[in-house]
């Protein structure tokens, strides 16, 4: 049974500042791995997308590595502002390809 | 393409009674799927279709909980007799095969 952690829990960064949020799974043998955002009360917002056989994927600010072998990704925000807080959630895909989540970061980026 | 859409959007019952949801899918996209969010945790995956076929279910959900998605659009998602432990935020996906999935804004129940 895949089991997602994700650490921190909970980040609180001044605007400005790089930093990486990790995500672990225990089941290596998976198709995919996305990374979400989630503001309070509100849906998911797909951010990146790492097919099994990438290593990593950029958008803008954001960089998603994933080492499969050892069941981890990280999440590196570059240049984090004010506007990133939110919390960040992790799920691979294997199976019937349903998400399996992790319990997320909570980011909060002061102005 | 307008996304995916829920409703309704807020639900608040009294224990016993019969709730509906109702998801909208983006209309090129066979696949579906219900999740489950409660309060500081990631979402729970409840059970997933492929067109009109219900492919999985997952032990969460109970048999008080039905889903249908009668020809292969949009889907519906009841919980019979509910209990406050089914106060959570219900939320809707729906992809193209092997592909991202697109989740709607939710419907968050409560259960008094």
């Amino acid at each position: 049974k895949q089991e997602v952690t994700q650490i921190p829990a909970a980040l609180s960064v001044p605007e400005g500042e790089n930093l990486v949020l990790n995500c672990s799974f225990t089941d290596s043998a998976i198709y995919n791995l996305q990374w979400f955002r989630q503001d309070p009360g509100k849906g998911l917002t797909s951010l990146l997308l790492i097919q099994s056989s990438q290593r990593e994927q950029t958008s803008g600010r954001l960089n998603a590595s994933l080492d499969k072998s050892s069941g981890r990704s990280t999440l590196y925000i570059a240049a984090s502002q004010p506007g990133d807080s939110a919390t960040y959630l992790c799920a691979p895909t294997s199976g019937t390809y349903k998400y399996i989540f992790g319990t997320g970061t909570r980011l909060k980026v002061l102005a | 393409d307008t996304g995916v859409s829920q409703d309704p959007r807020h639900k608040i019952t009294k224990r016993g009674q019969n709730v509906t949801f109702r998801c909208d899918p983006i209309s090129e996209h066979n696949r579906l799927y219900w999740y489950r969010q409660t309060l500081g945790q990631g979402p729970e995956f409840l059970t997933y279709f492929q067109n009109e076929a219900q492919l999985e279910k997952s032990r969460l959900l109970s048999d008080r909980f039905s889903a249908e998605r009668p020809k292969g659009s949009f889907s519906t998602l009841e919980i019979q007799r509910t209990e406050q432990g089914d106060s959570a935020m219900y939320l809707c996906a729906s992809s193209q095969p092997w592909d991202t999935q697109y989740f709607g804004p939710g419907t968050r129940l409560t259960v008094l």
